[in-house]
């Protein structure tokens, strides 16, 4: 059964720090990973995603790689802003895009 | 506006009682899907549907119905609340190949069963 572990849970750095956000998974037969952002009381926004044959995605000032190998996923945000402020989520697709598998998530805060 | 709408958006139930958590979806997605998220468990899959007439269980699928006669909407059932079934569930609707791919969530149903 395939597993996906976030840490750290929690995290609070200063603006303008740049961070990185791990992910874990125990099975490497991935189709894909992605990366969401949850606000609080709302639902989910979709960051990125890296195909199974992929390295890395970049948006703006995330980027995401994959080592399927090592099972292991991270995140990095660059120059981080309280609007940053949310959590994070991690998902595997095992087999496509019909449903996933997802991590606890690490709820991240940015102070002023 | 184009996405997946949810209703309602709270609910509170007594124990026994049954009903149905609404999910409608207007991108013409094949797949949607069900979760609930409980405190330190991130998001289970409850059920989820390849198409119209197509669907399967997932993680989580004991007390929980589903069925999809349209592509549009996928509404998930609860035949019997229980309070262990007091989460927040979300409904997913999604679509892909390795070019063109793409997920969107509504924005869920608080249930409290009491």
């Amino acid at each position: 059964k395939q597993e996906v572990t976030q840490i750290p849970a929690a995290l609070s750095v200063p603006e303008g720090e740049n961070l990185v956000l791990n992910c874990s998974f125990t099975d490497s037969a991935i189709y894909n990973l992605q990366w969401f952002r949850q606000d609080p009381g709302k639902g989910l926004t979709s960051l990125l995603l890296i195909q199974s044959s992929q390295r890395e995605q970049t948006s703006g000032r995330l980027n995401a790689s994959l080592d399927k190998s090592s099972g292991r996923s991270t995140l990095y945000i660059a120059a981080s802003q309280p609007g940053d402020s949310a959590t994070y989520l991690c998902a595997i697709s095992p087999t496509g895009f019909q449903k996933l598998v997802f991590g606890t998530g690490t709820r991240l805060l940015v102070s002023p | 506006n184009a996405g997946v709408t949810q209703t309602p958006k709270f609910q509170v139930l007594k124990t026994g009682q049954s009903m149905t958590l609404q999910c409608a979806q207007d991108m013409n997605h094949e797949y949607m899907s069900w979760y609930r998220q409980d405190p330190g468990m991130g998001l289970r899959l409850i059920h989820y549907s390849v198409g119209a007439g197509i669907t399967d269980q997932g993680e989580v699928p004991n007390g929980y119905n589903v069925s999809r006669s349209t592509t549009e909407d996928f509404p998930l059932r609860l035949l019997s609340a229980a309070p262990s079934q007091t989460s927040v569930y979300f409904c997913a609707s999604s679509y892909g190949d390795r070019d063109y791919y793409g997920y969107t969530f509504g924005s869920g149903t608080r249930l409290t069963v009491v």
